[in-house]
Order: C-alpha cells, then structure tokens, then sequence
C-alpha cells in the first residue's frame, strides 16, 4: 500500500540554525499538510498546502516556517531559525481531497526534531 | 472555533476487557467530518475512520465500533475483546467545511489523545 514517506527519522539540530524536513507525499494526492506534536501533547496543525499554494496555516506557522513543493515528489517544511520550542515530532500528511470532502488524511511516520 | 475534548487521559484495562474511549467535540459548522487516529509506540498516526456530520450510524470494523451521537456532539470508539496490540495513543479529531477557497485543503483539529494500555 502506498504510504507517505518522511526524511529523516531524527534530525538535531543548534538553535538558530535552518533546518528542512523532507516529505514524500502519496503519488496521486493532491492535498499536503503538516503536523507538529510537542513530546506527550496533542497533535497541532500548521499548514496545508494545495495547488502549489498554502491553502491554510495556524497562528503556530509563522514567518519562520516555509513549506515548498520544489518538485512532483517532494514537499518539505523549512524552519530559518530554530528555537528550543520547535522540538517536536513533525508529522507530514497528505490526501487525496481535502478533509471537507471526506477524504482522510495519511500520515507519514513523522520526523522527531530536537533542537539543543 | 472548533474544539475536540478526549477527557480520558489515560485509561488502562486487562486484555481482553471492552474498554471505551470518549470524545466530545464543539463545532458551529453544519457540515462537519469526525475522524479516529491510532498512534502505536512506534509514532506514526494511523488512519481508523472518518464520518461525516450527516451519517449518524454507528458503524462497526471487527473489534472496532463507533458511536455517532449528533444531540450531545459526541463521537466514542469502542474496543470489545481488547488486546495488548491495541495499546496507544488514541486520537479524535474534526474538520469542517471551510470557507476558504481552496477547496477543502484545511487543517484536522486534534484531541488531546487518550493512552490505552492493554495490560496481559
């Protein structure tokens, strides 16, 4: 079954350093988001991304975090400088249509970031 | 705003016990989609189901069932006969119809999640 693939697993990084979590979404989707969850929380949403645009963003996704489809394959979420609070497990998900449209999000297995 | 509420934070049952997770939701669309995710120790989120505001049958997949009750806004899974690989993090989570026109690309609200363990 196809599945949404995340690189890398684990990634650390320095405060004030750029970082990109890389995100291969399922071939015929069409909708992309991202996911943060901060160790033992819930999940939060940031961002979704359609038709090569953000489509929505949360108040979380502010002007230190991009996302980008540099490809057909690839769709990442770059933060500039990191902060001691951007440590969390960032999930990215896509699907076919959008939720409103009863088509459910796949998410892939997540990136851990840790910033020291 | 939408809000999802998992008031269970931690529920722990010997296997092979039914065991109910909660989850209450506030929403002021009419149009809404109510969705179940798994997160086993191993992290990832895993699609259970989703249900649309109008379909209030509840709806059963083998030990798995649902209870869509629209009058108190709730939306509780069930687990009969559970079993220790059942043990996880258990997510309910919302979306509504947005306005925006980007077609229906929003974001999914999140409970809080309530940790199922399974004990032997």
């Amino acid at each position: 079954e196809p599945e949404v693939t995340q690189t890398p697993s684990h990634q650390v990084t320095q405060m004030g350093q750029e970082v990109i979590l890389r995100c291969v979404p399922i071939s015929n989707h069409l909708y992309f988001y991202w996911y943060r969850q901060i160790l033992g929380q819930k999940v939060e949403f940031l961002v979704s991304f359609y038709n090569n645009e953000i489509s929505e963003k949360s108040e979380i996704f502010d002007d230190q975090f991009s996302v980008e489809r540099p490809d057909g394959s690839n769709f990442t979420l770059k933060i500039r400088s990191t902060k001691l609070e951007d440590s969390a497990m960032y999930f990215c998900a896509s699907s076919t249509r959008g939720t409103a449209y009863n088509s459910p999000l796949h998410f892939g297995n997540g990136t851990r970031l840790t910033v020291t | 705003a939408q809000k999802v509420t998992q008031a269970q934070t931690e529920i722990s049952v010997v296997e092979k016990e039914d065991v109910t997770l909660d989850c209450v939701y506030e929403t002021r669309d009419t149009t809404y989609y109510l969705f179940w995710y798994k997160q086993p120790p191993s992290g990832e989120l895993v699609f259970l189901i989703r249900r649309n505001s109008f379909d209030e049958q509840n709806e059963i997949s083998g030990r798995y069932s649902w209870n869509f009750q629209k009058s108190t806004s709730s939306f509780n899974f069930t687990i009969t006969a559970s079993q220790v690989v059942d043990s996880a993090v258990y997510f309910c989570a919302l979306s509504g119809v947005p306005p925006s026109p980007g077609g229906g690309a929003d974001g999914l609200t999140f409970g809080k999640g309530t940790h199922l363990i399974i004990q032997p």
